[in-house]
């Protein structure tokens, strides 16, 4: 019951449109929902996170929502830069036990 | 704010060889991971430490690999022996209460 989904697996946007990748969780437990940026040859950077008493939060064009019936949450990238071009990895916690989706590759044309 | 820190960040072994890959946590974090990264299997955990103590041990990879933990700034990982399908970044990563942060990873080779 700890299995993260994550689609799409790769994500081909225009410059300045928007992305949104998407992940389910099995836990009912899981309380906090950590993505992360991964740039080749480089490790993951945490770039936003989500605890289980929010249902949405945004920082500097990222927009995270989180539907705990659902068991469900998003990342969305608005006003996508090249810059944004990376491997994306959503995660769901429950005490400090955290599991990884496979990985989103954003490709952003410009 | 030191990070996460590992050594060496990129090792070349002969197959059968024996190599230990090191981690240092993030100051005050009490729990440490070690996971495994390749394009084919994307994140595997491998070992995953609570205030020293050993909470997960990898299953699949008990057999080669052993992380210690012998004090709450440096952790090991042990691969003996190698192998090449091993070739991989070896990741460590701490967290305090929530937030998990990322070493910059040992890339391994094994010829």
């Amino acid at each position: 019951g700890e299995q993260v989904e994550q689609l799409p697996s790769i994500l081909r946007v225009q410059e300045g449109s928007s992305a949104s990748i998407n992940c389910t969780y099995e836990n009912s437990a899981s309380n906090y929902f950590p993505w992360y940026k991964q740039e080749p040859g480089e490790n993951p950077k945490l770039i936003i996170d989500i605890r289980s008493n929010m249902e949405r939060k945004q920082t500097q064009g990222l927009i995270v929502l989180l539907d705990k019936k659902a068991k469900r949450f998003s990342l969305h990238i608005t006003d996508t830069q090249p810059g944004d071009s990376a491997m994306y990895f959503c995660a769901a916690s429950n005490n400090n036990r955290i599991f990884f989706g496979d990985g989103t590759q954003l490709v952003v044309k410009p | 704010d030191a990070g996460v820190t590992q050594t060496p960040r990129h090792e070349v072994a002969e197959k059968g060889q024996t190599i230990i890959l090191k981690c240092e946590p993030v100051s005050g974090h009490n729990d440490l991971f070690w996971y495994r990264q390749t394009k084919i299997q994307g994140l595997e955990l491998l070992s995953y430490f609570r205030s020293k103590s050993l909470m997960e041990d990898g299953g699949a990879f008990k057999d080669r690999f052993k992380a210690e933990m012998l004090n709450s700034s440096f952790s090991t990982l042990k691969i003996q022996p190698t192998e090449p399908k091993d070739s991989a970044v070896y990741l460590c990563a701490s967290s305090g209460q929530y937030e998990q942060y990322f070493g910059p990873g040992t890339r391994l080779t094994v010829l």
